[in-house]
């Protein structure tokens, strides 16, 4: 089934500790984003890619990092983990100038103690 | 920089009864998506309005832009059990960059 893989579904993770949620699409979609989903908070941007070998901040960019080596995977960093990263992580994807909106991953649940 | 916004935060209805949930854009919008989560899910693309006074009916939800392009609308008739979730608008920032509001959850009363 075509759509988007995210891994893990959940983890605790200790406070200081380095992390890469991992983002793999089938679709061939040219961009993707990450999002992070916060009670009352809605859907924020963290950052984002419209092609392979390009990147961009988002919204909420610090603390978080992003690479797109190729077109299928966009994983998302965490290099030394804080409580306020609890959050909710969500991968995204979709055709450039796309009328068929995004395309969303199941989510990774992060906790960090 | 822009923001969307939306009303109500949560919005209790009953079985069988109508309701309808506002975005609001500080800036003209290219275009709006809506968005559906469902409780412990991740948000499904429902639709794209375009068109300045564009409406969409998807089954028992009814999609407006309005004229000025900086506000849409979902209005859902006769309220099922199936409707719980979160509905969030969303519009495009850059390109294809989405902000999205703060969503209206939805809790449907049996």
């Amino acid at each position: 089934i075509a759509g988007i893989t995210q891994a893990p579904t959940s983890q605790i993770l200790a406070a200081g500790r380095r992390m890469t949620l991992r983002c793999t699409q089938d679709m061939r979609h040219n961009a993707m984003y990450w999002y992070r989903q916060d009670l009352g908070l809605g859907l924020r941007l963290i950052h984002y890619s419209n092609t392979a070998g390009t990147t961009g901040k988002g919204e909420v960019p610090d603390g978080y990092s992003v690479s797109r080596a190729n077109t299928d995977d966009f994983p998302l960093t965490l290099a030394s983990a804080v409580p306020s990263q609890t959050s909710v992580y969500f991968c995204a994807s979709s055709e450039q100038w796309s009328n068929y909106g995004y395309t969303f991953g199941s989510g990774t649940r992060l906790t960090v103690v | 920089g822009q923001q969307v916004m939306q009303i109500p935060q949560y919005q209790h209805v009953q079985e069988g009864e109508d309701f309808t949930t506002y975005c609001n854009s500080s800036t003209t919008l290219s275009n709006i998506q809506w968005y559906k989560q469902r409780p412990g899910g991740h948000p499904v693309f429902l639709i794209q309005l375009v068109k300045s006074g564009e409406v969409k009916k998807q089954k028992r939800l009814t999609f407006q832009f309005g004229e000025a392009k900086k506000n849409s609308s979902l209005h859902i008739t006769a309220t099922q059990t199936t409707d719980v979730g979160t509905y969030f608008c969303a519009g495009p920032v850059e390109g294809n960059k989405l902000t999205f509001g703060g969503g209206t959850r939805v809790l449907v009363k049996p």
